[in-house]
């Protein structure tokens, strides 16, 4: 069983599309994050929920907008996207005690073209 | 603001060799530290971690000790294998920030048969 999943594995689009990645995770974790890692690995997080409610909003274009329907599910929704959005989005989960580190998805590579 | 740093790579090593990672961090408080693994094309998982200070963290025969005089976790192994080939991330648990992982940039290690 996948503890954190994410779909699409992959995902081409053309510059000015608006599209979505879904995580969920099986943890029972009550908190969940999403990373975005460059093509020099440099891995920066853009939000962090906490059983559903927004934790976390670092400086990141407003083109990006999070969405937690409930404490198992984050997605990310990004509109009219850009050549720069290239990147790989990892998306992790982890109970409310910092301590215990997170569990990561297995990443989404977004090519913009 | 908190920040990791840690040494740059590549690191190429022959097999059996003797393996040190340098991580140093900034901190404001006590922050929990982490080892993370990035296998090609998959997503990081945690190899080992320390929550305070004296703490060693040991998984796979990877060990790295929480030095709060010297702010350092280094991370050691006594013999690498081809199989250790991955991106290792170091990282801080940013209590004051819900729990926010801070990641250093990750070093690159090949490690030749």
């Amino acid at each position: 069983d996948t503890a954190v999943s994410q779909t699409p594995k992959y995902l081409v689009t053309q510059m000015g599309n608006d599209k979505s990645i879904k995580c969920e995770q099986n943890l029972g974790h009550d908190t969940m994050y999403w990373y975005k890692q460059d093509s020099k690995k440099f891995l920066k997080i853009m939000f962090s929920y906490n059983n559903k409610e927004l934790i976390i909003n670092e400086t990141v274009p407003n083109r990006f907008s999070p969405k937690s329907p409930d404490k198992a599910h984050l997605n990310l929704h990004i509109n009219s996207l850009e050549l720069g959005d290239s990147a790989v989005y990892f998306c992790a989960s982890s109970p409310r005690d910092g301590d215990y580190g997170y569990t990561f998805g297995s990443g989404t590579r977004l090519t913009v073209v | 603001g908190n920040s990791v740093t840690q040494m740059e790579g590549p690191v190429t090593l022959s097999e059996e060799a003797f393996l040190t990672i340098n991580c140093t961090y900034t901190a404001t408080g006590y922050p929990s530290l982490f080892w993370y693994v990035q296998y090609p094309g998959e997503g990081l998982q945690l190899l080992l971690k320390a929550t305070k200070a004296d703490d060693k963290g040991s998984n796979k025969g990877f060990e790295a000790t929480y030095r709060k005089e010297t702010t350092s976790f280094h991370l050691e192994k006594g013999s690498v294998q081809v199989s250790d080939s991955a991106v290792y991330f170091c990282a801080l648990s940013d209590r004051a920030r819900g729990n926010k992982l801070v990641f250093g940039a990750g070093t690159i290690l090949r490690v030749k048969s």
